[in-house]
């Protein structure tokens, strides 16, 4: 699994509170990524990181913010969480190997936004 | 990164060979072919990637078309487990790559006891 862990697993809210979903990775991937999935529409990119404090957004960056102060922690944060943001979330890190890279995600966490 | 085109779903039965196609008419050189699958209720995993020679591993076998406009992912003797959605995804590992890695909605094969 690359050495990945997301927390928390699930999580339930009410619709305009923060949410910070955590990352962490323990091998100093330099890449770190962000996606949702939702039926019917596959897995999107959220937001990426290539390196403490160097973040970019992905296809579905409205309403979040990431950010990552040291390698082994990719934070995502829902500033005023919406229904629409109701999803299943995947953090993933890319490693070299066989001249390309390999992508490793966690095994991902449920939110519910109410 | 250049886009691809998977078809929504496939079936098979089980024991049988199954031929995954992707269509990527804009690849580029530099461009390596990425499979991962996503089994239910987990994240997706790295199935193989190659470049222009076919791959084989022992999830798989990639075959590469010779003008790299489309790939098949072959897997050889299917099992219940192997009932998930199969991504094709393009990645160019350049200098000045695009790391936005962009998934589509894959192909959801369905495999029949």
């Amino acid at each position: 699994d690359a050495g990945i862990t997301q927390s928390p697993r699930h999580k339930v809210t009410e619709t305009g509170t923060p949410v910070t979903l955590r990352c962490h990775q323990t091998e100093n991937h330099r890449y770190m990524y962000w996606y949702r999935q939702d039926p019917g529409h596959g897995l999107r990119l959220i937001h990426y990181s290539y390196g403490v404090k160097d973040t970019d957004k992905g296809e579905v960056s409205d309403g979040y913010s990431v950010s990552r102060s040291k390698t082994e922690d990719f934070l995502l944060t829902l500033e005023s969480a919406t229904s629409s943001q109701t999803s299943v979330y995947f953090c993933a890190i890319s490693e070299l190997a066989g001249g390309s890279e390999k992508l490793f995600f966690g095994s991902g966490t449920q939110l519910s936004v109410l | 990164d250049a886009k691809t085109t998977q078809p929504n779903s496939m079936e098979s039965n089980e024991e049988e060979p199954v031929h995954l196609p992707c269509n990527h008419s804009t690849i580029s050189g530099t461009d390596y072919i990425h499979w991962y699958r996503q089994l239910p209720s987990q994240g997706p995993e790295y199935v193989i990637h190659g470049l222009t020679s076919n791959v084989n591993n022992r999830m798989a076998s990639l075959a590469i078309a010779e003008d790299r406009k489309s790939s098949t992912l072959i897997l050889h003797r299917a099992t219940l487990r192997d009932a998930a959605v199969y991504y094709c995804i393009l990645r160019d590992v350049g200098v000045d790559r695009d790391d936005k890695i962009i998934f589509g909605k894959g192909t959801r094969l369905h495999i029949l006891p």
